[in-house]
């Protein structure tokens, strides 16, 4: 079965310092990957996504992600972070091409110092 | 806003009472998901819909959890006799029929 690991639940980081997430995934074929961002009590918002075309995969508010089948990687950085960075994120793969369904991982929660 | 609506936002329930959530998609996609969320984890598929049928359930459904989609629009969920281990965010996805989906602001449920 497909899975997701994300080490580390809590990363730290002064404002304006590189932000790395770590995502690995277990897959037998090349699956299809997410980042998502959860601020508190909110819904998940699609930060970026891996669908095997670029292995570096560029998405909103200045994050990438690079997919290195290799490794079976796909961690999320971001050169400069920013106080409105912190948040809870998720890695994500889809382990069925038939429907959309999601297997998540526990998530990484972001602190930004000032 | 996003594309889903949820409602309510939070609900305080006392055990063994039943709960009922709506999911709203903005638009009408066909595939509709409902995923559960505790605290410190991610989200747990539950089960999903495509138009009005519900094609697949978890185990972690239990007997306890009915979800319908009666005209292939709104979804709801309900949770009989609840217990303390439902407490969690309960969110609603739709597909839009490309591999993103779109999530609603979720239903924090807290069973006292």
């Amino acid at each position: 079965a497909q899975s997701v690991t994300q080490l580390g639940s809590h990363v730290s980081v002064s404002e304006g310092a590189l932000v790395l997430l770590r995502c690995n995934y277990s897959s037998s074929v090349p699956p299809y990957l997410f980042w998502y961002v959860q601020y508190p009590n909110q819904g998940l918002q699609l930060l970026l996504k891996y669908t095997s075309a670029a292995t570096l995969v560029k998405g909103i508010n200045g994050f990438e992600a690079e997919f290195k089948k290799s490794e079976t990687s796909f961690h999320l950085t971001k050169p400069s972070a920013h106080m409105s960075d912190a948040a809870e994120y998720f890695c994500a793969v889809i382990p069925d091409s038939g429907t959309y369904k999601y297997i998540f991982g526990t998530g990484t929660r972001l602190k930004v110092l000032a | 806003d996003t594309g889903v609506s949820q409602d309510p936002r939070h609900k305080i329930t006392k055990r063994g009472q039943n709960v009922t959530f709506r999911c709203d998609p903005i638009s009408e996609h066909n595939r509709l998901y409902w995923y559960r969320q505790t605290l410190g984890q991610g989200p747990e598929f539950l089960t999903y819909f495509q138009n009005e049928a519900q094609l697949e359930k978890s185990r972690l459904l239990s007997d306890r959890f009915s979800a319908e989609r009666p005209k292939g629009s709104f979804s709801t969920l309900e949770i009989q006799r609840t217990e303390q281990g439902d407490s969690a965010m309960y969110l609603c996805a739709t597909d839009e029929g490309a591999e993103d989906n779109t999530f609603g602001s979720g239903t924090r449920l807290t069973v006292v």
